[in-house]
């Protein structure tokens, strides 16, 4: 059975602080490893997209990374306005996203 | 880019009635939209993904009955909470797919979703 599993499930950073959020999978014949940014009461913001192993996709401060068992969020030097829920999702067949439980991410000031 | 669109924002009903709410893909046509429910600090719940002409593929545990989606045009979605209750109470999200530029690669947008309040 898929499974996409997000850790740590929260994470307090000072501002400058930069560290890594996890999502490791299991599924039989990945199509696509997808992150998602959610704000509270809102719905999730597409980041990335991975589609194979080694890929590496950045956007500001974030630089998302793809092994064949799981994928990286990296955060270099986080403001408070990227606290977020950050999610994680994979797709193995067409119209059908496993969707981890996503990291509460606080970057303190 | 790709926007979707939910209506209303929020919605607050009484017990026993029905709330439609509306999604729909602005800039794109979208080959297939999905709706989800999430409650506070969980992910996102599957609830049913839905063809544009063709009925709804539900999630098990999900009532079609009582959560109708008509999918009506490639931009347009609606998901019909009938006989509303308190334990439907939540925030209901819609995604809506885009193909990308070299086909197969297809990615989710989502839009801004709709808190439901049963009273």
């Amino acid at each position: 059975e898929d499974q996409v599993t997000q850790s740590p499930e929260a994470l307090r950073l000072q501002e400058g602080e930069s560290s890594s959020l996890n999502c490791s999978y299991t599924v039989s014949g990945l199509r696509g490893l997808f992150w998602y940014r959610q704000d509270p009461g809102k719905g999730p913001e597409f980041l990335f997209t991975l589609y194979s192993a080694g890929e590496e996709k950045e956007k500001e401060r974030l630089k998302a990374t793809l092994t064949k068992k799981e994928s990286f969020l990296h955060i270099t030097a986080p403001k408070p306005e990227d606290s977020a829920t950050y999610l994680c999702a994979v797709q193995a067949r067409m119209n059908d996203m496993r969707f981890g439980a996503g990291t509460r991410l606080t970057v303190k000031p | 880019g790709a926007v979707v669109s939910q209506h209303p924002s929020w919605v607050i009903c009484k017990s026993g009635t029905s709330v439609k709410i509306e999604c729909r893909s602005l800039d794109f046509q979208a080959t297939t939209m999905f709706w989800y429910r999430q409650f506070p600090k969980q992910s996102l719940m599957l609830m049913a993904t839905s063809n544009e002409g063709s009925k709804a593929t539900y999630e098990q545990g999900v009532e079609k009955d009582k959560f109708l989606i008509n999918h009506a045009s490639l931009t347009l979605s609606t998901l019909t909470v009938t006989s509303a209750h308190p334990e439907d109470s939540s925030f209901y999200i819609c995604s809506a797919t885009k193909l990308g530029l070299a086909g197969g690669q297809e990615t989710q947008y989502f839009g801004p979703g709709t808190r439901l309040l049963v009273l």
